[in-house]
């Protein structure tokens, strides 16, 4: 069964920095491209970032660049997320999506783990 | 980056009724070399993670009921629900593949009337 599963939100001041996880299981993880995506509360979807299968192609939106760092390591099957000099309006769920193949774009998703940014 | 415009915001409609959701991209995600619409949808229930339900505008992932169907090209998009169920109220999402930065649109809640 194909599972992603992110960890690493929590509460953090603004300026403030975190690393994000997500570990994928149940498929070959090394073949897929994954994306963040994230989520403020009670509003909608947010592309974030995109990473190819073997790390050497990143997008991101304007809104992270400069700020955010997409990466992965094959070896123990976790796509990462670094977010750096956070800001209030970072304050949402993040989920880990897996990119699909045969005109699927983003086919499973995480459960998502929320990052709250205040003082 | 692409703009995703849906319409409308939020839809109530008597279960067994027909549910359309618009969605209307600034500009095309036809891909002219294999002729598919780089366009997907998803649902998102109260509590949960979006569940992918149309790729390529119009082809249904494995498990969706075929009460959900989805149609257009080019720049203008539409998910129909021929049938609602009361487990269909949920906020529905398009989003456009075409370009590396992906971008949805808005979302659109249905409810029941």
């Amino acid at each position: 069964e194909v599972q992603v599963v992110e960890s690493g939100g929590g509460l953090v001041q603004p300026g403030g920095s975190l690393r994000l996880s997500c570990a994928a299981s149940g498929f070959t993880f090394n073949r897929y491209w994954m994306h963040w995506v994230r989520q403020a509360p009670g509003k909608g979807l947010v592309w974030v970032s995109r990473i190819n299968d073997n790390g050497s192609d990143r997008d991101y939106a304007d809104s992270v660049k400069g700020r955010f760092t997409i990466s992965r390591d094959n070896a123990k099957n976790t796509l990462y997320l670094q977010i750096n000099t956070l800001r209030v309006e970072d304050t949402a769920v993040y989920f880990c999506v897996r990119g699909g193949w045969d005109g699927k774009d983003l086919d499973y998703w995480g459960q998502g783990t929320l990052v709250t940014v205040s003082s | 980056d692409i703009v995703m415009t849906q319409s409308p915001d939020s839809l109530a409609v008597s279960l067994g009724e027909r549910a359309t959701i618009n969605c209307k991209s600034s500009q095309s995600v036809l891909y002219r070399s294999n002729n598919k619409n780089y366009l997907a949808w998803y649902q998102q229930k109260v509590g949960q993670p979006p569940r992918l339900l149309i790729y390529w505008a119009s082809t249904r992932e494995s498990g969706v009921p075929d009460r959900f169907s989805g149609s257009g090209s080019g720049t203008d998009f539409a998910l129909t629900i021929s049938s609602l169920q009361a487990e269909d109220v949920a906020v529905y999402y398009c989003q456009q593949y075409y370009d590396a930065r992906r971008t949805f649109g808005q979302g659109t809640k249905v409810e029941i009337k």
